[in-house]
Order: C-alpha cells, then sequence, then structure tokens
C-alpha cells in the first residue's frame, strides 16, 4: 500500500527565503509523486509530479522537488519564497488502480 | 489539456434534503472518475471510485446510500449527498483521468457544501 506523510503542518519563512517543504512516501512499489497547492475554498492545482523519469522534477511557479530513493523522500523547494505563495501544499501518491492518497498538508505563511 | 468541471461551486441546502454535484470531463472521456472529500483544515480523503457504466466502488466508512454516485457516461459522473445533515458540510472534489506519456490527473474546482 502506498501512502504519504507530510512533516510539519505549519511552516513559515519570510519572503525571499529558501521555501521546504518535506514529504516521506511508503510504497512496495515505485511511486508517482505528485505536489498539489490548494489556496483558500479553491480545488487543486498540481505543482509538479514525478513518474519515474528525472529524480530532479521542476514544476511551476519556481518549485521544485527531488525524487530520493535511499531516504523515500520527495521534498518540495522553492529558492526564493513570494508572499503569492502562501497556501495549503499537499503531498500525494498514486496507486495502481489511479487513486490518490494524500499527506495530512502543510499550510505555508510567507512572512514579509 | 484536460478540463474537469465541477458544478456547482458553492451549495447550501437545508437538513433532510439532498443535493446533487456534477462532474464533467470537458476535453476527453473520462471511463473513471474519483470523488474526494475535505473537512476543514484536513487534508483530501478519497471516498468512491466512479466507474462508468457500473456501480461505484466505496472506500471503507463511507455510506453508499447516502452518497450516491452515478457515473452514466464517459463524460459525467455525479454526486448526490442524500437526507443531508451538518456533518455532511464538506469540500467535494472530483477528478479525473487522461491516460497520456505524460499521465495526466486533473481535479475539479471543488463544491463547498454547506448544510443548515
Amino acid at each position: 500500500a502506498q501512502s504519504v506523510t507530510q512533516l510539519g503542518s505549519h511552516v513559515s519563512v519570510s519572503e525571499g527565503a529558501l521555501v521546504l517543504l518535506r514529504c516521506n512516501y511508503s510504497s512496495s512499489v515505485p511511486p508517482y509523486l505528485f505536489w498539489y497547492v490548494q489556496y483558500p475554498n479553491q480545488g487543486l492545482q498540481l505543482l509538479l509530479k514525478y513518474t519515474s523519469a528525472a529524480t530532479l522534477v521542476k514544476g511551476i511557479n519556481g518549485f521544485e522537488a527531488e525524487f530520493k530513493k535511499s531516504e523515500t523522500s520527495f521534498h518540495l523547494t522553492k529558492p526564493s519564497a513570494h508572499m503569492s505563495d502562501a497556501a495549503e501544499y499537499f503531498c500525494a501518491v498514486i496507486n495502481t488502480g489511479n487513486q490518490f492518497y494524500f499527506g495530512t498538508g502543510t499550510s505555508l505563511t510567507v512572512i514579509p | 489539456g484536460a478540463v474537469v468541471s465541477q458544478h456547482p461551486s458553492r451549495v447550501i441546502c437545508k437538513s433532510g434534503t439532498s443535493v446533487k454535484i456534477e462532474c464533467r470531463s470537458l476535453d476527453f472521456q473520462a471511463t473513471t472518475m474519483f470523488w474526494y472529500r475535505q473537512f476543514p483544515k484536513q487534508s483530501l480523503m478519497l471516498m468512491a471510485t466512479s466507474n462508468e457504466g457500473s456501480k461505484a466502488t466505496y472506500e471503507q466508512g463511507v455510506e453508499k446510500d447516502k452518497f450516491l454516485i452515478n457515473h452514466a457516461s464517459l463524460t459525467l459522473s455525479t454526486l448526490t449527498v442524500t437526507s443531508a445533515h451538518p456533518e455532511d458540510s464538506s469540500f467535494y472534489i472530483c477528478s479525473a483521468t487522461l491516460f497520456t506519456p505524460n499521465y495526466g490527473y486533473t481535479f475539479g474546482s471543488g463544491t463547498r457544501l454547506t448544510v443548515v
């Protein structure tokens, strides 16, 4: 069975600082991993996905994530936080039936 | 690209009434769609898998008689919350899969249900 764990339900960074959101996965097979962003009262927007190609995945809005099999991690990073990055971020894994299993989410606050 | 339209975006209903939420794939055919529920400040939880032309598959703990799912065509799945109660108030999101080389998955914009 696949699952993901997001460490830290709340992360605060200063504007311009590095953003690091942590996600660890558990999977008995090579996983497909995703990061989504959700703004208040809105749906999910795909930031990036890992589908067993390059281990360093670049997404939208300057975000990227690195798949590290040895650490079973897929942490999301952005070199310089912007005020508009404040949102809820979800890491997710998909099973062979195309069903998503989401982490508990990390709320990102950007301090001016 | 693959677009999933969900309607309505917000709905308020009285206790005991039923509410129908629609999920449409606009530019592709989706034999399978998925319904998720998100309680405030919580993550999304899979409720059920909707299969075109057959019965939906529900996750453990989800009442199939309360959350009726119909996937009558390749572009439309509906979720009906029957005899709604305040505890059913939640954010409901659907998703559909487009099997492309890039393995695309698209989510609807969600429906905020408030039962008063």
